[in-house]
């Protein structure tokens, strides 16, 4: 049992490149999530999908763009890389709270880290 | 909209000793969630602890317990007997029914000294 699974785990790119970071979860979770991890600022919202065929935009989505065709996969795609966009990525998922016996915690993947040059 | 204030970005304890993470919340909601993640240098996320806001009882898990004060909006972390695998950073989640969204707060980083 994988989890959560995010593809690739590094990348550099240089500004204005694109590329499109993979989540992929087995847990047949109906919310996915993206968050970005600066230092000093936590972990902060980018999008976030609540099933397949719909995403909304979290706390900092400027620059970012997410697609959930599948249930177990959630893209989150950088059109134009910027250097402000060097971070480390984390995906997320995890149940509705409304499920029955469903604990509320997130199932994180390891972390993709992003370098734009 | 709901908001997560951690005020400690770093503290240190003697190994074996206590320490009080704290981390207050703002919402209009009564019925919600709320998390204690930690993340070691692995950079890997785990969740140490959860509180569901209708239950008036404090979660405890092992050496880990909270202090849940519904009225005030403060959600404190103890950690009881300090040890070297708690360095990490730690970071206060809250999660409710109404948009779905899961916001965190900034983090503590933790340092036991030895």
């Amino acid at each position: 049992n994988a989890g959560v699974t995010q593809t690739p785990k590094f990348r550099v790119l240089k500004t204005g490149q694109s590329m499109t970071l993979l989540c992929a979860q087995d847990m047949n979770h109906e919310y996915m999530y993206w968050y970005r991890q600066d230092p000093g600022m936590g972990l902060r919202l980018i999008h976030y999908s609540v099933g397949e065929g719909t995403t909304a935009k979290g706390e900092v989505p400027d620059g970012y763009n997410v697609s959930r065709l599948k249930k177990q996969n959630f893209l989150l795609g950088l059109e134009s890389a910027a250097p402000s966009q060097t971070s480390v990525y984390f995906c997320a998922s995890s149940y509705p709270l409304y499920y029955i016996l469903n604990t509320g915690e997130l199932f994180f993947g390891e972390g993709s880290r992003l370098t734009v040059l | 909209a709901q908001t997560v204030t951690q005020s400690q970005p770093e503290m240190s304890v003697q190994e074996a000793e206590t320490v009080t993470l704290s981390c207050t919340y703002d919402t209009s909601e009564s019925d919600y969630y709320l998390f204690w993640y930690k993340q070691p240098p692995s950079r890997q996320m785990i969740l140490v602890i959860r509180q569901e806001a209708y239950k008036q009882q404090n979660a405890t898990e092992n050496r880990f317990s909270v202090n849940f004060q519904k009225a005030a909006k403060s959600f404190s972390l103890k950690i009881s007997d300090s040890q070297l695998g708690d360095a990490a950073m730690y970071f206060c989640a809250y999660r409710d029914n109404r948009d779905d969204k899961i916001i965190f707060g900034k983090g503590t980083r933790l340092h036991i000294l030895p």
